[in-house]
């Protein structure tokens, strides 16, 4: 089956700093997203990425879908302790079984004020 | 309601007891995904429902664990005889298409 390797597994920054985390994947997605999930809550869409190449702006929030369609990225400037929580990546392919989303393993994010 | 509900949001059970944990999803949404979430984990697929297609069982870890959906409505996970290791957040998902939403889980917690 589809299988996505998302990094880093976890990050530790100081309040300010930029982040980056990235998805990768054996096989083509037509669409990523990304999620947030607060201690105790489901996660929540962040960004929806449905063309490849496609950049997409979230306030502080910004996520590209490769070229290849095989990977994505997510970019947080000027991180607020409320960044806190973990990522998800999540892809989804074409029809059949692989339309079902695929999600990363996700990256724990902690944010020193 | 607007969003994916889910209950009960805890549950306490005696080990070897049966649970049903329940979904609602968003009215309308055709496909609809059970996860399981351990302490400090990410989401392991359990199993998926897309209309009126047979469900993607592929994800169900022991033939202890089942799903039922009853058309594009209500959904129930069912755990038997369970064990410790059953422990987790249990979180629904739906879709209409692409964007899956979540509800906001079901502690189980097996004593």
């Amino acid at each position: 089956g589809q299988q996505l390797n998302q990094s880093p597994q976890s990050m530790f920054i100081q309040e300010g700093e930029d982040v980056s985390m990235n998805c990768t994947s054996s096989s083509i997605f037509n669409t990523w997203l990304w999620y947030k999930q607060d201690p105790g809550e489901g996660p929540v869409l962040l960004i929806a990425l449905y063309k490849a190449g496609e950049l997409t702006s979230n306030g502080r929030l910004t996520a590209q879908f490769g070229i290849t369609r095989k990977d994505s990225f997510l970019n947080i400037s000027a991180s607020i302790p409320s960044d806190v929580g973990i990522y998800f990546c999540a892809g989804q392919g074409s029809g059949g079984s692989n339309y079902k989303l695929t999600f990363g393993k996700g990256t724990l994010l902690t944010v020193n004020p | 309601g607007a969003g994916v509900s889910q209950s009960p949001s805890n549950k306490v059970t005696e080990k070897g007891k049966d649970v049903e944990l329940r979904c609602d999803p968003i009215s309308g949404h055709t496909a609809l995904y059970w996860y399981r979430q351990r302490l400090g984990q990410g989401l392991e697929f359990l199993i998926y429902f897309q209309g009126n297609s047979a469900p993607d069982k592929s994800g169900l870890p022991s033939d202890r664990f089942s799903a039922e959906r009853t058309g594009e409505s209500v959904s129930t996970l069912t755990i038997q005889r369970t064990q410790q290791e059953d422990s987790a957040v249990y979180l629904c998902a739906s879709s209409l298409d692409t964007e899956a939403f979540f509800g906001q889980g079901t502690r189980l917690t097996v004593v």
